[in-house]
């Protein structure tokens, strides 16, 4: 089946150290996306990449990072900058980057920091 | 900038009830429109889309018309059940970004909760 995979569903973090969120897909789709989702908000772009080795800044992107190596794989690092990181976040794709094509969301990765 | 704007829940409703979102939006440029949904601890599935006016997005019995005259797109079902509880999110985007890519612009999300 054609998809997007997020591991881990749910993550435990400590102040001041960092952490990769996995963001799989199979879909061929060319275009890539992270999401943060807080209580009663809408979701916010972290960050989005629309080919490989190439990413570009969301609205909230200071203390995430990302990397685009390959087509199919797009980690997001949440770095000890961040100073709010408790949250749900969501990982989208996209066929084509250049038209206002449909995203499709992986089932997300809670973190928690203790 | 571009904006959406929903109504706020929980909206609760009796199985069977009719059932309307409102949905409205502001942009800059010609967007395209979207209903997701998002069950609990889930990631969001898309429900609909409309990408011109008057364009109707249909899906499981769930209904929204593009209206550009009023920049609104309100999501109507006729007849709820149990298991339509869910978030509700509408959203927009005006890709490609400038440089290039395709963003949503979310709305806050209505809660639904139907009940026997």
């Amino acid at each position: 089946d054609g998809g997007i995979t997020q591991s881990p569903k749910y993550l435990f973090r400590k102040e001041g150290q960092n952490v990769t969120l996995s963001c799989e897909q199979n879909l061929n789709h060319d275009a890539m996306y992270w999401y943060r989702q807080d209580p009663g908000q809408g979701l916010r772009l972290i960050y989005y990449s629309q080919i490989v080795n190439d990413f570009q800044k969301g609205d909230i992107a200071e203390g995430y990072s990302v990397s685009r190596e390959k087509k199919e794989s797009f980690p997001l690092t949440v770095t000890s900058a961040q100073k709010n990181p408790t949250a749900f976040y969501l990982c989208a794709s996209s066929m084509n980057p250049q038209v206002t094509d449909t995203q499709y969301f992986g089932p997300g990765t809670r973190l928690t920091v203790l | 900038g571009n904006s959406v704007t929903q109504m706020e829940g929980p909206v609760t409703l009796s199985e069977e009830a009719f059932l309307t979102i409102n949905c409205t939006y502001t942009a800059t440029g010609y967007p395209s429109l979207f209903w997701y949904v998002q069950y609990p601890g889930e990631g969001l599935q898309l429900l609909l889309k409309a990408t011109k006016a008057d364009d109707k997005g249909s899906n499981k019995g769930f209904e929204a018309t593009y209206r550009k005259e009023t920049t609104s797109f309100h999501l109507e079902k006729g007849s709820v059940q149990v298991s339509d509880s869910a978030v509700y999110f509408c959203a927009l985007s005006v890709g490609p970004f400038t440089g290039g890519g395709n963003k949503l612009t979310f709305g806050t999300g209505t809660q639904l909760k139907v009940e026997l």
